[in-house]
């Protein structure tokens, strides 16, 4: 079943946060976070393993909470490049590899 | 760093034509998929394949089909085109820990 991000849009200005998150149904063993520009293909962000470890480069990080089977995704004093939107993939177990992407969140930074 | 490659970058094709969606790799990954993107929407996974001669359907049904003949190779076909089929398919790598794209097929049928 497909994880689902809130919010599903954010605007903001320069230098200011936003917080993405992402929720299963189903137990995960990781998570990914992709960003996506328009007309381009996703680019891997980071992948967060079970162990609810936090992660980060730059001024974006995520966090995942195993038991509440939830990720979320911070990016902090956002640049115009953070536009684009952010998806979400999660993994349920460590046997697999097939990554299910969830509903995407539009984020847009204005000068 | 791994290279990625899909070709045509677009595609306009008439109903009932097949066609073969190319997705090539140089640094001889084992695990290559299939997503469908439609514009402004989520990735849905249609095919997987975890080396040569191996190959699985996602998530998603769907009408096409793929081969993994070579390694370097994992293309997908539509036997006889629709414009249901419109829409974006992104062929993507595991290069360790994430995945890696190519840029993607944007295809339309009328």
């Amino acid at each position: 079943q497909q994880p689902v991000q809130s919010p599903q849009a954010v605007i903001l200005r320069e230098g200011e946060d936003a917080v993405i998150n992402c929720s299963s149904s189903k137990a995960l063993y990781s998570v990914h976070w992709y960003r996506q520009k328009h007309g381009e293909a996703p680019v891997f962000l980071m992948i967060l393993l079970k162990g609810g470890e936090q992660k980060g480069h730059d001024k974006i990080s995520a966090s995942f909470n195993e038991k509440k089977q939830q990720s979320s995704l911070y990016l902090t004093a956002s640049q115009l490049s953070y536009s684009g939107t952010y998806f979400c993939g999660t993994v349920p177990t460590a046997n697999t590899d097939k990554l299910i992407f969830g509903t995407g969140t539009r984020l847009q930074v204005f000068p | 760093e791994a290279d990625i490659y899909q070709t045509p970058r677009y595609l306009v094709i008439g109903t009932g034509k097949k066609i073969t969606l190319e997705c090539s790799q140089t640094m001889g990954h084992d695990k290559m998929y299939w997503y469908q993107q439609d514009p402004g929407m989520e990735l849905h996974l249609i095919h997987y394949s975890y080396g040569v001669n191996s190959t699985e359907k996602g998530d998603l049904s769907s009408e096409s089909t793929v081969s993994r003949i070579r390694t370097e190779h994992f293309p997908l076909t539509l036997e006889s085109a629709r414009p249901s089929h419109t829409s974006q398919y992104l062929c993507a790598i595991r290069t360790g820990l994430g995945y890696t794209f190519g840029s993607g097929t944007r295809l339309t049928v009328v």
